[in-house]
């Protein structure tokens, strides 16, 4: 089955101390992106790439940073976890970016930072 | 600003229909989504209105007013497994995914 996967599902990390989350697709789209959603928030949209083209939300801390490889694989490194980054990361892909293009997403990881 | 507003929480009893509103200011209306999530789980996609009227999809159903800046979901013969956060997502005029918070939906039998 086609799908989004993502690596580790729960991750522990120490305060300031570098994690990479990973995601990867067999669906073949364009389009990944990064989400961070806390308890009982919206997810909150960090980055995301249109093919190779990296687009950066104004808002997404340096702390963040993003890889994308090849099409099939994005990465999300946290460069100093703080204990405000503990939350869901969530990848999600869509076909294209137009209006009726689906977002699917990937089952999130855990982020844990002590 | 953009703004998606969602009731916090509802409750609903097995068996019986609830409806979660949406409404939405966004710069631009390029579709609206319905998304179902479980608790410590992704959200998966439910529906998607971009034309004003009903979509009717099985037990779910999502209504939009573009001249409202309104939808619900509208979900029947409610079953436990029902129970769940909704969220409501709007694509503005950049074609970027504008989300609410979400109406955690509690299913008493």
């Amino acid at each position: 089955d086609a799908m989004v996967i993502q690596n580790p599902r729960y991750q522990v990390t120490q305060f300031g101390k570098p994690v990479t989350l990973s995601c990867s697709q067999t669906l073949n789209h364009n389009v990944m992106y990064w989400y961070q959603q806390k308890s009982s928030q919206a997810p909150k949209l960090l980055f995301h790439y249109y093919d190779k083209d990296f687009n950066n939300e104004a808002d997404t801390p340096d702390n963040f940073q993003s890889r994308r490889p090849n099409t099939s694989f994005c990465f999300l490194d946290i460069r100093s976890p703080g204990l405000g980054d503990a939350a869901m990361y969530l990848c999600a892909t869509s076909r294209d970016a137009g209006g009726g293009e689906t977002q699917y997403f990937g089952p999130g990881t855990r982020l844990l930072v002590l | 600003g953009q703004n998606i507003d969602q009731p916090t929480e509802m409750t609903a009893t097995e068996g019986a229909i609830v409806q979660i509103n949406c409404t939405y200011q966004t710069s631009g209306f390029n579709g609206l989504f319905w998304y179902q999530q479980h608790a410590g789980e992704a959200p998966t996609f439910l529906s998607y209105n971009v034309l004003d009227g009903l979509e009717e999809k099985g037990r779910f159903s999502s209504f939009l007013s573009r001249s409202k800046g309104y939808s619900y979901l509208l979900l029947k013969e409610l079953q436990m497994k029902d129970s769940a956060s909704y969220l409501c997502a709007v694509k503005d005029s950049n074609y970027q995914l504008i989300w609410g918070a979400g109406t955690k939906l509690i299913i008493k039998p």
